[in-house]
């Protein structure tokens, strides 16, 4: 079962453009949305995350937009650049007993192609 | 900062072999986990380390995976005997605190099992 549904899988932009990618949760429990960018050869790097108190959060070019009832949360890449051309994952996670979020559940990525 | 560190960078290995991959955390982190990639399945959690103790190991595949963090600064995960199944590329990811918030990834190693 798929807890984490990610769309599109790959993403053509023109250099300046906005770059939007979506994700769709089904767990309500999930408390703790972050976006990982991964280069190839690379790791994933967590880029920004969110929790569902807030609707939306902002780091220099790249917001995530967040709609609790809906179950969906998305990035927003603005003025994308050709450096920004990598995979993205969204993921999420519910809160341990102990007050930890480190199980995330990965959505399965997009690739993500800024052209000049 | 030299970030997580993880060798071998590739692995080739025939059938039966056992596989090691080592893991050198960011140092003061506490926290360490492994994960795998695969085009099928995605990224997966194997193992959780806190403080050099496994927290949750839930997401080993089988008795084959075994891992190990003897001390702060070093981590294995080894599969005895492999197989081709267990191609992929394996990650290894460190944090500091116990919220466990995954921050950093290591390049990762490719292992092929023929």
């Amino acid at each position: 079962q798929q807890q984490v549904k990610q769309s599109p899988q790959s993403l053509i932009v023109q250099k300046g453009g906005i770059s939007i990618i979506n994700c769709a949760y089904e767990n309500t429990a999930f408390d703790y949305f972050p976006w990982y960018q991964q280069f190839p050869g690379k790791g994933p790097a967590l880029l920004i995350a969110i929790r569902p108190d807030v609707s939306e959060k902002k780091e220099g070019r790249f917001t995530i937009s967040f709609n609790k009832s809906a179950k969906q949360f998305s990035l927003h890449i603005m003025d994308s650049q050709p450096g920004d051309s990598a995979t993205y994952f969204c993921a999420a996670s519910e809160e341990t007993e102990g007050g930890s979020n480190y199980k995330l559940t990965f959505g399965k990525g997009t690739l993500l192609t800024v052209n000049p | 900062d030299a970030g997580v560190i993880q060798s071998p960078r590739h692995e080739v290995t025939e059938m039966g072999q056992e596989v090691t991959l080592r893991c050198k955390p960011i140092s003061g982190h506490n926290s360490l986990f492994w994960y795998r990639q695969t085009m099928m399945r995605g990224l997966e959690l194997l193992i959780y380390f806190n403080n050099n103790v496994p927290i949750d190991d839930s997401g080993m595949p089988e008795d084959r995976f075994s891992a190990k963090m003897p001390n702060a600064s070093f981590s294995t995960l080894k599969i005895q005997p492999s197989e081709p199944r267990d191609s992929a590329v394996y990650f290894c990811a460190s944090s500091q605190g116990t919220a466990g918030v995954l921050r950093d990834f290591g390049a990762g190693t490719r292992l092929s099992v023929l």
